[in-house]
């Protein structure tokens, strides 16, 4: 149990161009979800906080309007790239937050983001 | 100063080795720690988790707690070829399934 997905898994896009990952939690429902974005080598650095329901919460330096989080339902939240560009590349990856008292989060697969 | 601290490695070991992983940490308010492994390409998942000083085993890992130093460890037994990942500490302030400060994470391969 506790299976998160992503989808798509790659995607290479061209500069300028607006890019959609989703998040789902396939077999539980999920009031919280966090996108991680980690760069080669590097650890993976929290971007925001999703609620369901609300307004997603961004960490410091993270462009609330170039990173569009959208947490419509307990099971799908969705991360738009706007206007991408090649400094986004990076592996993009989400993790939910099963409802109730859970003291663990369950990462996606990830995402590979490309911007040529 | 980065709040969670851990050296990136990359190590390499013989099958069968104990390996120590460690992380340092510079906030105190973070009480909960956690080890998550990653393989190439995949999300991590959780090893360990933790939010009390001393030690704690689940079959041939054991993590280990020092908040008096802020410092914790991943020991791993037996370590075999499987084990050949990148290991990441985590921590939080409000328990696992709250917002995680990761370490850069160790890249370990066990070699046959």
């Amino acid at each position: 149990g506790a299976v998160v997905s992503q989808h798509p898994s790659w995607v290479i896009c061209k500069s300028g161009t607006s890019v959609k990952i989703e998040c789902r939690s396939l077999d539980f429902q999920a009031t919280t979800m966090f996108w991680y974005r980690q760069f080669p080598k590097q650890s993976l650095m929290l971007m925001a906080t999703s609620n369901e329901g609300s307004k997603a919460t961004y960490e410091q330096g993270v462009e609330k309007d170039k990173f569009l989080i959208n947490h419509a339902s307990l099971t799908l939240s969705t991360l738009t790239v706007t206007s991408a560009h090649p400094e986004d590349s990076s592996f993009y990856i989400c993790s939910a937050t099963p409802s109730g008292a859970y003291n663990e989060q369950f990462f996606g697969p990830g995402t590979r983001l490309t911007v040529l | 100063q980065k709040e969670v601290e851990q050296d990136p490695g990359p190590l390499s070991v013989p099958e069968g080795a104990i390996v120590s992983l460690n992380c340092t940490y510079s906030n105190s308010a973070f009480q909960y720690f956690m080890w998550y492994r990653q393989y190439s390409r995949k999300g991590p998942e959780l090893l360990m988790y933790t939010y009390s000083s001393g030690n704690k085993e689940d079959g041939r890992f054991t993590a280990q707690v020092d908040k008096s130093s802020k410092y914790i460890s991943l020991f791993i037994r037996d370590s075999q070829p499987s084990d050949s990942a990148t290991y990441l500490c985590a921590k939080s302030a409000q328990g696992g399934s709250e917002k995680l400060v990761f370490g850069k994470g160790m890249k370990l391969t066990v070699n046959p």
